[in-house]
Formats: structure tokens, sequence, C-alpha cells
């Protein structure tokens, strides 16, 4: 079967650096996105990676190894905003997206 | 300005009553979907649509139907409405690509449904 593993939940703090791992089995790999959603509302699109390596988008950027089967976000320089829950999704071999539960990120001051 | 609008955004209603939840975009996406969300679980795609006049069913089993006449709205129905339905529905549409390309989602902001 097909399936994303992340962190449940994880705690920061204000100002620090965190790393949202993602770990993924699918049949196929056709890219794999990042998205926030915050507590009521509509997920949004953070990050995009096809290629491996590291996608850098201000605080935040993105790693992906294929032949491991791992992604990582990583957030720089948190803000109390940025609690929210941080979703992982993989477009497997027939361009289908598979989503991780989330992992929700609770900053503290 | 370009968004997705999701009505009614909250809904509480009597089991076996028939319900309609409201989606429509103003991007001009040919693809649209609706997700399935229930507190610290995956998305569940239950529905697609390639563009007007096509519909499909997505990997979780569903009891609801959905249409797509115009390109910017897509109407999912209950027609007899369950507790087991309970449930947050995410609207979502993307431009229409093939291979590893990023066609990004955009969400609606949800339609939290309450069957009693």
């Amino acid at each position: 079967g097909q399936n994303i593993d992340q962190p449940t939940e994880m705690t920061a703090t204000e100002g620090a650096i965190v790393q949202i791992n993602c770990t993924y089995q699918t049949s196929g790999f056709n890219g794999l996105f990042w998205y926030q959603q915050h507590a009521g509302e509509a997920p949004t699109f953070l990050s995009y990676n096809v290629l491996d390596g590291l996608e850098e988008k201000g605080r935040f950027s993105s790693f992906l190894s294929r032949s491991k089967g791992y992604s990582y976000l990583l957030l720089k320089e948190l803000q109390m905003k940025d609690s929210a829950s941080y979703l992982c999704a993989v477009k497997d071999s027939n361009y289908q997206l598979i989503w991780g539960a989330g992992t929700k990120l609770i900053i503290k001051p | 300005e370009a968004d997705i609008y999701q009505t009614p955004r909250y809904l509480v209603i009597g089991t076996g009553k028939k319900i309609t939840l409201e989606c429509s975009q103003t991007m001009g996406h040919d693809k649209m979907y609706w997700y399935q969300q229930d507190p610290g679980m995956e998305l569940h795609l239950i529905h697609y649509s390639y563009g007007v006049n096509s519909t499909e069913k997505g990997d979780l089993s569903s009891e609801s139907t959905v249409s797509r006449i115009r390109t910017e709205h897509f109407p999912l129905t209950l027609e007899s409405a369950r507790p087991s339905h309970t449930s947050q529905y995410l609207c979502a549409s993307s431009e229409l690509s093939t291979g590893d390309g990023a066609n990004v989602l955009t969400f609606g902001a949800g339609s939290r449904l309450t069957v009693l």
C-alpha cells in the first residue's frame, strides 16, 4: 500500500529553527508538496520538490531525497503565526496526490 | 481577485436530509476536487473532475455525487445524510497538467458538516 509518515505534533520556540520530516512509500514518484494549514482554514501551498536537493523560499526550505523516500521542511526564525499543521503530499505514478496526516506545529514564546 | 469559494461554511442537519455543498472558482482552472478531512487524519479524495462534463470517483468510497456543468462550479450532493458523513469537506482546483509538473492545488475554506 501507499504510505506517508509525518510526526503528529512538534513544539518549537519563537525565533528558533524546526525541521519537519516526511517519509513516503508510494507506487512511483512524480513530485512532493508541502502545504500549510492554519486551524479552520484552507491548506495553502508552500513548496514543491521533484528533483533531489534543497529548495529555498524565504524562511522556508524543503529538501528531497528520492532514493531514501524522504523529505523535510525547514522553518527558520519561527514566528507565532507559523503555528499550523504542515501537510506532506506525494504525487504517485498515476499522478494522484497521496497525503500525510499532517504535523501540528506549536510555537511557544 | 481569483479565488475559490465554498458554501455553506458550517451546516448542521438531521439524518436523511439531502444537502448540496457548493464550490465555485474564478481562476478558470480545469481540474477540480472534493476532499474529506477529519481531525488529525489525511485528506481523502472523494471526487474529481478534469473539466466540463467530466467526473471521477476518488479513493474514498462515498455516497455523494458531483456534477460539472460549468467550468467554475463543482457542487457535491448527499442524497441522504447520515451521522457517518459528519466531516470537513474541502473543495480545490488546479490547472490541468500532466507529468511531473507542479500543478498546485488551491483550496476553499471548507464546509464543516454535522449530521445529527
